[in-house]
C-alpha cells in the first residue's frame, strides 16, 4: 500500500528553527509537496521538489532524497504565524496526490 | 470571484437527506477535485475531474457523486447522507496538459459538514 509518514505533533520557540521530516512509499513518483494549512483554512502550497536536493524559499526550504523516500521541511527564524499543519504529499504514478495526516507546529514564544 | 469558492460554508445535516456542495472556480483550471479531511487522517479524494465531461473516483467514492458540466463548476452530491459523512470538504483545481498536471492545488475554503 502507499503510505506517507510525518510526525503529529511539534513544538518550537519563536526564532529558532524546526525540520519537519515525512518519509513515503507509494507506487511511482512525480514529486514531493509541502501545504501550510492554518487551524481552519485551505491548505496552501509552499514547495515542490521532483529531484534530490534542497530547494530554497526564503525562511523555507525543502529537501529530497528519492532513494530514501525521504523528505524534510525546514523553517528557519520562526514566526508565531508559523503555527500550522505541515502537509506532506506525494505524487504517484497515476498523477494523484496522495497526503501525510499532516504536521501540526506549535510555536511557543 | 477570485479562485475557487464552496458553498455552503456550514451545514448540519439530518441522516438520510440529499446534499449538494457547490464548488466554482474562475481560474479555467482543467483538473478539479473533491476531498474530505478528517481529523488524524491525511487528506482523501473523492472524486475527481480531469476535464469537463469527464469523471473519476478517488480512495474514498462510495455515498458520493460528482458531474463536471463546464470547466468552472464541480458539485459534489451526497445522495443520502450517513454520520460518517462528518467531515470537512474542501474542493480544489489546478492546471493540466494531457495527462500531466502541475500538482500545485488551490483549494477552496472548505464546507463543514454534520451529519445527525
Amino acid at each position: 500500500g502507499q503510505n506517507i509518514d510525518q510526525p503529529t505533533e511539534m513544538t518550537a520557540t519563536e526564532g529558532a528553527i524546526v525540520q519537519i521530516n515525512c518519509t513515503y512509499q507509494t507506487s511511482g513518483f512525480n514529486g514531493l509537496f509541502w501545504y501550510q494549512q492554518h487551524a481552519g483554512e485551505a491548505p496552501t502550497f509552499l514547495s515542490y521538489n521532483v529531484l534530490d536536493g534542497l530547494e530554497e524559499k526564503g525562511r523555507f526550504s525543502s529537501f529530497l532524497s528519492r532513494s530514501k523516500g525521504y523528505s524534510y521541511l525546514l523553517l528557519k527564524e520562526l514566526q508565531m504565524k508559523d503555527s500550522a499543519s505541515y502537509l506532506c504529499a506525494v505524487m504517484d504514478s497515476n498523477y494523484q496526490l496522495i497526503w501525510g495526516a499532516g504536521t501540526k507546529l506549535i510555536i511557543k514564544p | 470571484i477570485a479562485g475557487i469558492t464552496q458553498a455552503p460554508t456550514s451545514q448540519i445535516l439530518a441522516a438520510g437527506r440529499r446534499m449538494t456542495l457547490r464548488c466554482t472556480q474562475d481560474m479555467r483550471h482543467n483538473a478539479m477535485y473533491w476531498y474530505r479531511q478528517d481529523l488524524g487522517l491525511g487528506l482523501r479524494l473523492i472524486h475527481y475531474s480531469n476535464t469537463a465531461g469527464t469523471t473519476g473516483k478517488g480512495e474514498v467514492p462510495d455515498g458520493y457523486s460528482v458531474s463536471r458540466a463546464n470547466t468552472d463548476d464541480f458539485p459534489l452530491t451526497l445522495a443520502s447522507a450517513v454520520p460518517s459523512q462528518t467531515s470537512v470538504y474542501f474542493c480544489a483545481s489546478s492546471s493540466t496538459s494531457g495527462s500531466w498536471t502541475t500538482g500545485e492545488l488551490f483549494f477552496g475554503e472548505g464546507s463543514r459538514l454534520t451529519v445527525l
